[in-house]
């Protein structure tokens, strides 16, 4: 069963500075991994998703990478604001399934 | 544009009340639909999906259940809530190979 693990759980950075975001997943047959914004009491915004095909997807200042055999994504950010503040999740499918499964989040403060 | 329409956005229920959730798609067809739920402290966790009209897995058993009667209508319930039925319960779709997409959500408090 995959599991989405995110580290840390919460950041704090200045406005102005690249950031890393990660996530890992215990199931390396992954189908998609997917990242996703959440603002408090919303629901979720996808942000970039991933094919297991892919190595990285750009939106914009943001960036994520997949590397499956490490059983990694990252999301980064550059050029941070405080409109970035937020819950950001990321969420994997595994081959085959029809389920998505997220990590708990790393909330991000960017500090003006 | 797909969108997905969830209401009420809050709802305050007694302990042993029944429950009806609806989740309502457009601008898509034959989506597969999901319930998740996200308590105060926890992940998102999925409750139901549905890769078809009439198809409901579930993932938790619990006190809730689902029923997807046409293809674009989702709807989680349940006869008696418990206090912890209490979270934010969200709607999703999701077709092959695209990115889910998720409603705005439904906020209830058991009481």
């Amino acid at each position: 069963k995959q599991e989405v693990t995110q580290i840390p759980a919460a950041l704090s950075v200045p406005e102005g500075e690249n950031l890393v975001l990660n996530c890992s997943f215990t199931d390396s047959a992954i189908y998609n991994l997917q990242w996703f914004r959440q603002d408090p009491g919303k629901g979720l915004t996808s942000l970039l998703l991933i094919q297991s095909s892919q190595r990285e997807q750009t939106s914009g200042r943001l960036n994520a990478s997949l590397d499956k055999s490490s059983g990694r994504s990252t999301l980064y950010i550059a050029a941070s604001q405080p409109g970035d503040s937020a819950t950001y999740l990321c969420a994997g499918r595994g081959a085959g399934s029809y389920q998505l499964t997220f990590g708990k989040g790393t909330k991000l403060s960017v500090i003006p | 544009s797909q969108t997905i329409h969830q209401w009420p956005a809050t709802l305050v229920q007694p302990v042993g009340s029944p429950l009806s959730l609806e989740c309502t798609v457009e601008g898509t067809s034959n989506p597969n639909l999901y319930w998740y739920r996200q308590a105060a402290g926890r992940g998102l966790q999925l409750l139901f999906y549905s890769v078809g009209i009439g198809q409901i897995s579930s993932e938790v058993p619990q006190n809730l259940s689902a029923s997807r009667p046409q293809d674009r209508q989702f709807i989680l319930s349940s006869k008696k809530l418990l206090l912890s039925d209490s979270g934010f319960y969200l709607c999703a779709l999701m077709r092959s190979g695209e990115a889910a997409f998720f409603g705005q959500g439904t906020r209830l408090t058991v009481v």
